[in-house]
């Protein structure tokens, strides 16, 4: 089956604690993105890479590091998380001709809180 | 920069037909794309336009006009499940990052019985 798959789902956490959100993706993907969602702010991009090795920021990549070693993983890392960096996150990714139609696949999300 | 807005939330009855609308100001145009997302899941891909005009898939058309910055998602013969958050996104210029979708803050749809 298709699928981007995030992990941990749920996560609670305190202050400077570093931690990684891994997402992996099956479909071959070239490109793989990370975006946070909260209240009333929508969808924001925090990083994508367009190919292995390639990465680059987002509207809001403070705070993030992201790298993209293989083609199937685009690990999410939180240095030292501070509790504005509490929200819910999504992968996506898409090919190439996906990109161009705009559909991209997501993952269910990984809710962070940061104490 | 991109700047796209869409109403917070609308109510409407089952088996109703219901518009969101969104507007957007952007740098470069490359294509508007309508998600679904249910709380609490991941968004879903509906529909995408980047010329002028309606794209109709089943229940769901989706309506654009570049010389206007607008477009719309309309929702037919509306069933309960059709209670979701639709993010509009738009595709600026297809320079650097500006390939990217950027999404607007989604528009709550509620279905009533």
């Amino acid at each position: 089956e298709a699928q981007v798959t995030q992990n941990p789902r749920y996560l609670i956490t305190v202050t400077g604690k570093k931690l990684t959100v891994t997402c992996s993706q099956n479909m071959n993907h070239e490109y793989m993105s990370w975006y946070r969602q909260d209240p009333g702010l929508g969808l924001r991009q925090i990083y994508y890479s367009m190919n292995v090795e390639v990465t680059d920021k987002g509207d809001v990549p403070e705070g993030y590091k992201v790298s993209r070693k293989e083609k199937r993983n685009f690990p999410l890392i939180l240095e030292s998380p501070s509790p504005n960096q509490t929200s819910l996150y999504f992968c996506a990714s898409s090919d190439n001709r996906g990109l161009l139609s705009g559909e991209l696949f997501f993952g269910e999300g990984s809710r962070l809180t940061v104490l | 920069g991109q700047n796209i807005d869409q109403p917070t939330e609308m109510t409407a009855t089952e088996g109703a037909i219901v518009q969101i609308n969104c507007t957007y100001q952007t740098s470069g145009f490359n294509g508007l794309f309508w998600y679904q997302q249910h709380a609490g899941e991941a968004p879903t891909f509906l529909s995408y336009n980047v010329l002028d005009g309606l794209e109709e898939k089943g229940r769901f058309s989706s309506f654009l006009s570049r010389s206007k910055g607008y477009s719309y998602l309309l929702l037919k013969e509306l069933q309960m499940k059709d209670s979701a958050s639709y993010l509009c996104a738009v595709r600026g210029g297809a320079s650097g990052g500006s390939y990217i979708p950027t999404f607007g803050r989604g528009t709550s749809l509620i279905v009533h019985p």
